[in-house]
């Protein structure tokens, strides 16, 4: 059974950092695509990053290049994201998602991790 | 960028409806469009890839359709399982969401 679980969000303040993951398991982890889509409170769903199976190429949302680092540890079966500069419209659930390499939908999602930009 | 508008934002239906969702793409998407379910306090799951291909596990009352810039979900006979906020995805050009169609009991 694939899931996906994440782990480490939580309240931070303006311009801190903040790091949390997602632990995969039930597939073969260096096989996939990974990405992180998050979702503010009663909003939509927004991407935000995307690392392909080995990581040697990411992508991100502008609203957040430049702050945002997305990676992996395949030999752990992890995903990450690193967040610095945090602002407050960077409030939201975060999801980490897989789907197979290139554009393609995402087809199993974690349960999500909380973060929360407030002073 | 693609942006993606749903329509309508929110719906009440009966049970044993049939219900349609719609999804316009500011350009051709070839296709490339899938709606995901979103039940209150939940992840949401893939329903629906390629514009019409059912994700293994999903019920047949689901079905997809459209082509180019224009794209619906159709859910038959209505189920009280089925309320759930609905998303339709691009995966064209990076990945951009539709701002989501709130599905209730009437």
């Amino acid at each position: 059974e694939v899931q996906l679980v994440e782990s480490g969000g939580g309240l931070v303040q303006p311009g801190r950092s903040l790091k949390f993951s997602c632990a995969a398991s039930g597939f073969t982890f260096s096989d996939y695509a990974m990405a992180w889509v998050r979702q503010a409170p009663k909003k939509g769903l927004e991407w935000v990053a995307t690392i392909i199976y080995d990581g040697s190429s990411t992508y991100y949302r502008d609203s957040v290049k430049g702050r945002f680092t997305i990676s992996r540890d395949n030999a752990k079966s992890t995903l990450y994201l690193q967040m610095d500069s945090l602002r407050s419209e960077d409030t939201a659930t975060y999801y980490c998602a897989r789907h197979p390499y290139g554009y393609t939908p995402f087809d199993y999602w974690g349960q999500g991790v909380m973060v929360t930009v407030s002073s | 960028d693609i942006r993606m508008t749903q329509s309508p934002a929110s719906l009440s239906a009966s049970l044993g409806e049939t219900v349609n969702i719609e999804c316009l793409a500011s350009e051709d998407i070839y296709s490339d469009l899938a709606w995901y379910q979103q039940k209150p306090g939940k992840s949401p799951q893939l329903l629906i890839y390629n514009a019409n291909s059912l994700q293994n596990g999903v019920p047949s009352r689901f079905s997809g359709s459209g082509s180019g810039t224009q794209y619906s979900l159709k859910i038959n006979s209505l189920q009280s399982e089925d309320v759930a906020t609905y998303f339709c995805q691009q995966y064209n050009n990076y990945w951009t969401f539709g701002g989501g169609t709130k599905l209730e009991l009437k």
